[in-house]
């Protein structure tokens, strides 16, 4: 089976602009979630994506937002971007909803600038 | 509040060493707990989850629910060892599993020496 795949790996972008990160689970998963990793805080929750609806969501602006598509594929947007969002921004699939096994993707490196 | 805790962020051992990365949690239930780690250059996967009570690589991890502890032990470490481990119970409130999420301690970089 392929692993889970990111697009683009690395992301150079200004303040105030926005992003948009994708993300393709394991064929067969139906959930994703997203995660923030920066060197200070660690690897922090965004929300998790199951059959297309937001199920659970992390202490994140609403400046992060997100969506899944029919065939499980996910997008995250961040709008106005800060220079502080600058980290790894990392997708993982699972089976199933609520924390089951996940498996994790090579991530995204935004950089703001 | 929910938490996890690895009250170590830096643990150094010589090869063959015993090792034992800590983790504590702060849940009034009984959470679902799991090993993560990240070798240098490689992407996060999962070492071993408490519920299969398996041995991966040589690690195992019991569960201590009077302390509130899942520490991850191996008795001889391997410089292949060496390597970012996160702690991860799902936490969270309610019935159903729409609340619950993995939630990630801030990890222990642990390097073994030769």
């Amino acid at each position: 089976k392929a692993g889970v795949t990111q697009t683009p790996r690395y992301l150079i972008k200004t303040r105030g602009q926005q992003v948009t990160l994708s993300c393709s689970p394991i064929s067969g998963h139906r959930s994703v979630s997203w995660y923030q990793q920066t060197p200070g805080q660690g690897l922090q929750f965004l929300f998790e994506y199951f059959s297309e609806t937001q199920r659970n969501k992390g202490n994140f602006p609403g400046r992060f937002s997100g969506r899944q598509f029919s065939n499980s594929r996910s997008e995250m947007n961040v709008s106005t971007l800060e220079l502080g969002d600058s980290a790894l921004y990392l997708c993982a699939s699972s089976w199933g909803q609520g924390g089951y096994e996940q498996y994790f993707g090579p991530g995204t490196r935004l950089t703001v600038t | 509040a929910q938490r996890v805790t690895q009250p170590e962020k830096l643990l150094s051992v010589f090869k063959g060493a015993p090792v034992e990365l800590k983790c504590n949690y702060s849940y009034s239930g009984s959470p679902e707990l799991f090993w993560y780690v990240q070798y240098s250059r490689q992407r996060l996967q999962l070492l071993l989850r408490h519920i299969s009570r398996e041995s991966i690589k040589g690690f195992t991890a019991d569960l201590n629910k009077g302390e509130t502890s899942f520490h991850l032990k191996k008795p001889f470490a391997q410089e292949e060892d060496s390597a970012m481990y996160y702690c991860a119970p799902i936490l969270g409130v309610g019935s159903g599993g729409s609340n619950y999420k993995l939630t990630f301690g801030k990890g222990t970089l642990l390097t073994v020496n030769p």
